[in-house]
């Protein structure tokens, strides 16, 4: 099982509509959430960070969290065509690790004008 | 915002070559850096982790002998990968956490580094 899934996509949504994006993770031990956008050839930029259950909104950009679950999504609303790229999801390790952080397999969006 | 500065952005060198990568943190001090690789359509995948004044910590599978990883000051880390080969071209990307009094602990990746190996 991989530390960190995603959906690869590709994932269409028309212009203005609402892009929904998910991740699971298996450490339960996992306190910090993160998602980074990366255009193609370029470096990921982060977006968004989550620490704790329920939303949290930035702008067009909500992450969810559920630890339950292990679950975490990421909502784009009012999606633009220049939001089209890899959508990263990344999992900190939990305190003590020499790592930082596990990221998915990315979610590939593509907004349709 | 906190800076990383990678170079160089893109380079292209015959089998057999070393090629040297830099990752500087412009505006704040690095103790610790991450070297991550990617190649297309996969996530990235962490290399090493760099640690100013130590050795670097390798992930398994990566062959420290291969991957250089020197990090000689609190702002500077470098990657050295020797006797490249076609199967090593890929997109290098350096991250840094600033863990300065005030700083986010944030991770700030670097540009990014196009490797391609004739």
């Amino acid at each position: 099982q991989k530390e960190v899934e995603q959906n690869s996509g590709p994932l269409s949504v028309p212009e203005g509509a609402i892009a929904s994006l998910n991740c699971t993770y298996s450490d339960r031990g996992s306190q910090s959430f993160f998602w980074y956008r990366q255009y193609s050839g370029k470096s990921p930029e982060l977006i968004m960070s989550i620490y704790s259950n329920g939303d949290k909104e930035d702008g067009r950009f909500t992450a969810q969290l559920n630890k339950a679950s292990q679950y975490v999504s990421l909502l784009i609303r009012d999606s633009q065509p220049s939001d089209s790229a890899t959508y990263l999801c990344a999992v900190k390790h939990p305190t003590g690790s020499a790592r930082q952080l596990t990221f998915g397999s990315g979610t590939q969006l593509t907004v349709l004008p | 915002g906190a800076v990383v500065s990678q170079h160089p952005s893109r380079v292209i060198c015959k089998s057999g070559t070393s090629v040297k990568i830099e990752c500087r943190s412009l505006d704040f001090q690095a103790t610790t850096m991450f070297w991550y690789r990617q190649f297309p359509k996969q996530s990235l995948m962490l290399m090493a982790t760099s640690n100013e004044g130590s050795k670097a910590t390798y992930e398994q599978g990566v062959e420290k002998d291969k991957f250089l990883i020197n990090h000689a000051s609190l702002t500077l880390s470098t990657l050295t990968v020797t006797s490249a080969h076609p199967e090593d071209s890929s997109f290098y990307i350096c991250s840094a956490r600033d863990r300065s009094p005030g700083g986010s602990e944030k991770l700030f990746f670097g540009s990014g580094t196009q490797l391609s190996v004739l």
